[in-house]
C-alpha cells in the first residue's frame, strides 16, 4: 500500500530563514500533491496543489517541487515568520481514486524571533 | 472559516456506545469526507460520499457508517465504541468533478471524540 513519510515530526528554524519540508512516497505515483496546513485543535487548510505533470508551484511566500523520479515533494517557506509555526501535511490521492487523500503524519514547524 | 460546519464539537462517552457526529458541507459541494485524526495514527481517510451516494470508503472499520442525505449534510455513526476510536473526526467538502479536475478539500473544525 501507498505509504508517505515526511521528512522529520519537528523542524524548528529562525525568522527569517526559509523552512523546508519533505514528503517522500512509495509505490505508485500520484496524480496531484496538496500541502495542508493544520493548528492545534483545528482543522487542516488548504495551501497548494501540484499535478504530476508539474515541476513547480508557488503562491507568495511559498512554493512547492514535484519530482517523480525521486517521488518527493518539496515545501518551502520563505522568509518565514513566527506566524508560519503550525504543522504541515502532504496529502496525494488515494490508490486510483481521484478525491480522495491519503496523508502523512505531518511535520511541526516551529519559527523562532 | 472554512464554511464546513460539524457538530458536536466535543463528545464525551462510554465504551459500547453509540455516536452520531454531523457535517454540513460549504454551499454548493456536493462531495463530503470523513477522516480520523489520532496522535499515533495522523489523519485517516474514512469514507467519502457523493451527492448522496457512497463514491470510496478508506479504513473504515465494521463498526462505522455514514451517509449523505439529500440537503448534502452528511452523518457519521460510530457504534460499539472502544477507548481506541477516542480521537479528532474531520469532515471535509470539496467541488468533486469526474476526469481529473482535482480540487482541494475544505476541513470542518472537527469533533473531538473520548471514549471513556
Amino acid at each position: 500500500s501507498q505509504k508517505i513519510e515526511q521528512n522529520s515530526e519537528a523542524l524548528n528554524i529562525q525568522e527569517g530563514k526559509t523552512a523546508t519540508l519533505t514528503c517522500n512516497y512509495t509505490n505508485y505515483s500520484p496524480a496531484y500533491l496538496q500541502w495542508y496546513r493544520q493548528d492545534p485543535g483545528r482543522g487542516p487548510v488548504f495551501l497548494l496543489l501540484i499535478r504530476e505533470n508539474e515541476k513547480e508551484k508557488r503562491k507568495e511566500r511559498l512554493k512547492v517541487t514535484f519530482d517523480t523520479t525521486l517521488k518527493q515533494s518539496l515545501f518551502h517557506i520563505t522568509a518565514s515568520q513566527p506566524a508560519d509555526s503550525a504543522t504541515y501535511l502532504c496529502g496525494m490521492n488515494y490508490g486510483g481514486s481521484q478525491g480522495n487523500l491519503i496523508f502523512g503524519k505531518g511535520t511541526k514547524l516551529s519559527v523562532k524571533p | 472559516d472554512s464554511g464546513v460546519t460539524q457538530t458536536p464539537k466535543h463528545l464525551i462517552t462510554a465504551t459500547g456506545q453509540r455516536v452520531t457526529l454531523r457535517c454540513s458541507p460549504r454551499s454548493g459541494d456536493l462531495s463530503v469526507y470523513w477522516y480520523q485524526q489520532s496522535l499515533d495514527q495522523g489523519l485517516q481517510f474514512l469514507i467519502q460520499y457523493y451527492n448522496g451516494e457512497e463514491r470510496a470508503k478508506g479504513n473504515i472499520l465494521e463498526r462505522f457508517s455514514a451517509q449523505q442525505f439529500p440537503d448534502l449534510h452528511s452523518e457519521l455513526n460510530l457504534s460499539s465504541l472502544e477507548l481506541g476510536d477516542s480521537a479528532l473526526y474531520f469532515c471535509a467538502s470539496s467541488v468533486f468533478r469526474e476526469g481529473g479536475n482535482y480540487n482541494e478539500q475544505f476541513f470542518g473544525p472537527g469533533t473531538r471524540l473520548t471514549v471513556l
